[in-house]
């Protein structure tokens, strides 16, 4: 299958810092990457679309500025968090849209903890 | 609007042996994609399996088979011959409307947590 990184795996940072998270699609060109935000024993829960070359399209309640999605290439997208706040703490997922079924092919995933 | 219920919080199943994982859809769509994927400790998500709303036959992809029964609306993902490494939660996701320009977009059901004893 389709093999999608993140990087970095886990950050730890002090309340008010920014944090940059990247995603790449390392053996395919996506030009469509979802950010996920996943709380400890729920489900994923949808934060917006990444298209490359335009502007990413945010679910309802999600905060644009406070969740910079930039889609620069058909094999990477990042989502910086702002001004990130112990609230902040989750674990970020992204995922690559596959060709054959239109399936999403995730990364492992960031673990951010926001001191 | 779109809803995925898994209503088994939790499972367990004997080594080797056959388990299944309940969900079901609502959806007002006609055309549909339904997903399972499995999420191990590690956190990363992988994609199990795959059944389109037109499909006539049920998916199958080696130890794992969707029983789609569209007139119920579920889509139950049967394991066989289970292993100590499908230990893991499992989600099954249902695609977006396409009428509202989210065909792609995935709405997962709760997850089920699956242990599997020796």
């Amino acid at each position: 299958g389709a093999v999608v990184s993140q990087h970095p795996s886990r950050v730890i940072c002090k309340s008010g810092t920014s944090v940059k998270i990247e995603c790449r699609s390392l053996d395919f060109q996506a030009t469509t990457m979802f950010w996920y935000r996943q709380f400890p024993k729920q489900s994923l829960m949808l934060m917006a679309t990444s298209n490359e070359g335009s502007k990413a399209t945010y679910e309802q309640g999600v905060e644009k500025d406070k969740f910079l999605i930039n889609h620069a290439s058909l094999t990477l997208s990042t989502l910086t968090v702002t001004s990130a706040h112990p609230e902040d703490s989750s674990f970020y997922i992204c995922s690559a849209l596959g060709q054959e079924y239109n399936e999403q092919f995730f990364g492992p995933g960031t673990r951010l903890t926001v001191l | 609007a779109q809803k995925i219920t898994q209503t088994q919080p939790g499972m367990f199943v004997q080594e080797k042996e056959a388990v299944t994982l309940d969900c079901t859809y609502d959806t007002s769509d006609p055309s549909y994609g339904l997903f399972w994927y499995k999420q191990p400790s590690s956190g990363e998500m992988i994609f199990l399996i795959y059944q389109g709303s037109y499909d006539q036959q049920n998916a199958t992809e080696g130890r794992y088979s969707l029983n789609f029964q569209k007139a119920r609306k579920s889509a139950n993902l049967v394991i066989s011959a289970s292993q100590l490494g499908d230990s893991a939660m499992y989600f099954c996701a249902m695609r977006g409307p396409r009428f509202s320009g989210g065909y792609n977009k995935l709405i997962f059901g709760a997850g089920t947590r699956l242990a599997v004893h020796p």
